[in-house]
């Protein structure tokens, strides 16, 4: 595995729909960021994994999303009940500690 | 909070060089980095520089720091039409929430 890997890269749904991210980080990278980019923006943090563990959560991060990461390896993000608010592009990132990011290709999601 | 500044765009000429600037607040950046980004793709990790260097060169790209005044460039020699996308300073100040963006420069190439 060379790389971050994202699943899907492109998802439409509509308005109310729930939604699965999943993100693939580099072996044995124990640290995973997800992300989120708007248009015309740079990303913005929603919350980190060291391992299983969720440390850290953005107040951007509403109710209706949550995230796993269950045995330290993928993890996954949901967004239940989407808005159109919530179109942006969704991007994951793992590191070793103390050791630089890197990201993956991101999931598109555009909500009807 | 921490915060990331750059301006928004750059246009240069092909064949010469591009000065991308950014600005940043937090001291205690272990890390700051290039990503570059192209239409509908995510984001390339470019280069970086450790806080405890003041340069970086890697080929056609130079990376200054100036830590007393929390200013990084990143410097393209040769810029080709290949170079036009965005670019995006980050910053890595330790904590649980990993890298804080600036929100891009463009850089557009002209003929």
């Amino acid at each position: 595995d060379t790389g971050v890997s994202q699943d899907p890269r492109h998802k439409i749904t509509k308005r109310g729909q729930n939604v699965t991210f999943r993100c693939d980080p580099i072996s044995e990278h124990n640290r995973l960021y997800w992300y989120r980019q708007t248009l015309g923006q740079g990303p913005e943090f929603l919350t980190y994994f060291q391992n299983e563990a969720q440390l850290e959560k953005s107040r951007l991060l509403s109710d209706r999303f949550s995230a796993e990461r269950p045995k330290g390896s993928f993890s996954t993000l949901e967004i239940q009940r989407t808005e159109q608010g919530d179109s942006a592009m969704y991007l994951c990132a793992s590191g070793g500690v103390g050791e630089k990011l890197f990201f993956g290709s991101g999931t598109q999601l555009s909500v009807l | 909070g921490e915060d990331v500044e750059q301006s928004l765009f750059l246009s240069v000429r092909e064949g010469d060089s591009s000065v991308i600037n950014c600005t940043y607040t937090d001291s205690s950046s272990t890390y700051l980095y290039w990503y570059k980004q192209e239409p509908g793709a995510g984001l390339q990790l470019l280069t970086y520089i450790f806080s405890n260097m003041d340069m970086k060169q890697d080929q056609r790209l130079t990376v200054l720091l100036n830590k007393k005044d929390k200013h990084l460039s990143l410097r393209i020699a040769d810029t080709q039409t290949g170079d036009s996308a965005i670019y995006f300073c980050a910053e890595d100040g330790g904590g649980a929430d990993g890298l804080t963006f600036g929100k891009g420069t463009h850089l557009i190439i002209q003929p």
